[in-house]
């Protein structure tokens, strides 16, 4: 079974600018977590999402979004970029709804660096 | 105030010796989920654990084990015989029930382990 996939795997912007995460869960993983790794705020959970809906969110101001597709997939956009928004953002997908109290399997990270 | 602290910012063993990397944490909730995970250098997270709060039975699994004592909020791992692949950072988290019925979890600073050959 393939593992979780993230795209792209680094990616570079610019301050003010808004950037797209794509995340695909395991096959038959309806749950899918987002969290944000840095060396100064360690990991932090940004938000859940359960069959396109969102169950749960972290403490993140409104530019940070996301959604998940009827396939699972998931996506996160973040807005006017700031440069400590920098940082490594791992995807999560899990069997079970409240997946983030359950065994959860994560993608490989995608790196952003805001300039 | 830190929910959840790893007083141990970096543990450096050589192979073979037993480590414990200790956790301690902070809730009022009654109903809450603990977790270890793995973060070797490739920099995907790993599940290693889940407690909750109702558990406090030890686990062992192979070389690891941890050790959950409500009465002192903590929640150790034992790793016996180290080996140089668990060289990586440990992760220990918090879940606690925020309103609606979400959990939030709250993670650790982590324990760098190195394991020296």
């Amino acid at each position: 079974k393939a593992g979780v996939t993230q795209t792209p795997r680094y990616l570079i912007k610019t301050r003010g600018q808004q950037v797209t995460l794509s995340c695909s869960p395991i096959s038959g993983h309806r749950s899918v977590s987002w969290y944000q790794q840095t060396p100064g705020q360690g990991l932090q959970f940004l938000f859940e999402y359960f069959s396109e809906t969102q169950r749960n969110k972290g403490n993140f101001p409104g530019r940070f979004s996301g959604r998940q597709f009827s396939n699972s997939r998931s996506e996160m956009n973040v807005s006017t970029l700031e440069l400590g928004d920098s940082a490594l953002y791992l995807c999560a997908s899990s069997l079970a709804d409240q997946g983030i109290v359950n065994e959860q399997f994560f993608g490989p990270g995608t790196r952003l660096t805001v300039l | 105030a830190q929910k959840v602290t790893q007083a141990q910012t970096e543990i450096s063993v050589v192979e073979k010796e037993d480590v414990t990397l200790d956790c301690v944490y902070e809730t009022r909730d009654t109903t809450y989920y603990l977790f270890w995970y793995k973060q070797p250098p490739s920099g995907e997270l790993v599940f290693l654990i889940r407690r909750n709060s109702f558990d406090e039975q030890n686990e062992i699994s192979g070389r690891y084990s941890w050790n959950f004592q409500k009465s002192t909020s903590s929640f150790n791992f034992t790793i016996t015989a180290s080996q140089v692949v668990d060289s990586a950072v440990y992760f220990c988290a918090l879940s606690e029930a925020g309103t609606g019925g979400s959990y939030i979890p709250t993670f650790g600073r982590g324990t760098s382990l190195i394991v020296h050959p």
